[in-house]
């Protein structure tokens, strides 16, 4: 099976400081038929459902804010917060997708410094 | 507004079963995939099953094939988990997700909790 591993566990950042999440997978997330990334990021905040960042590695879902931007390819990946605000404390949880069985990582908490 | 409405979780035996619900929305629930993802107390994500959009194809975790099957109903907007065989490490949270598509997920109900102990 897919083992899907992120780092750190647990992060903690000044305001307006970037933060930076990794995710690795055991298997590259690169479908070759389309070349893109089946890889996506959440943010899950206490008492809420995860919402969706990004997909396809890199790109935003419409209404999340331009601070919040994905890169990488095949196995490694990073989700970046440019200037962190005070409202994206939260759990973030890297997701691969490319065929199943679908895989989350373990999460990263992220706290205000 | 797209809406996914979770029902149906609460206490049960070890051994025993439930059928959870989830009731979609603002979209045409026949064009899309459907996936139920849990998530324990205190814990992370674990997806759990997928379905096709006309139920065609079903797609389990390891963990629960054999003792879970997911199903729709279009003509009711209406997704559904039952779960039999159920163990204590069936503990979680159970949301019900809209495919993205591709498998990542856009939209997420706000779950209903499964708690199975004696």
């Amino acid at each position: 099976d897919i083992v899907v591993t992120q780092s750190p566990d647990s992060l903690a950042v000044s305001l307006g400081e970037r933060a930076t999440i990794n995710c690795k997978s055991s298997q590259s997330a690169l479908y070759s038929s389309d070349n893109k990334n089946y890889l996506s990021w959440y943010q899950q905040k206490p008492g809420q459902p995860p919402k969706l960042l990004i997909f396809r590695a890199s790109t935003r879902e419409r209404g999340v804010p331009d601070r919040f931007s994905g890169s990488g390819s095949g196995t490694d990946f990073t989700l970046t917060i440019s200037s962190l605000q005070a409202e994206d404390v939260a759990v973030y949880y890297c997701q691969y997708h490319l065929g199943t069985p679908i895989t989350f990582g373990q999460g990263t908490r992220l706290e205000i410094k | 507004e797209v809406q996914l409405v979770e029902s149906g979780g609460g206490l049960v035996q070890p051994g025993g079963s439930l059928r959870l619900s989830c009731a979609a929305s603002g979209f045409t629930f026949s064009n899309y995939w459907m996936h139920w993802v849990r998530q324990p107390p205190g814990r992370g994500l674990e997806w759990v099953a997928r379905i096709k959009s006309d139920g065609s194809i079903t797609t389990y975790a390891d963990s629960v094939e054999g003792r879970f099957t997911v199903s729709r109903d279009n003509a009711k907007n209406t997704l559904y988990l039952q779960m039999n065989s159920l163990r204590a490490e069936d503990t979680a949270v159970y949301y019900c997700t809209r495919d993205c598509p591709g498998g990542c997920a856009d939209y997420w109900g706000q779950g209903t909790l499964v708690t199975v102990s004696s």
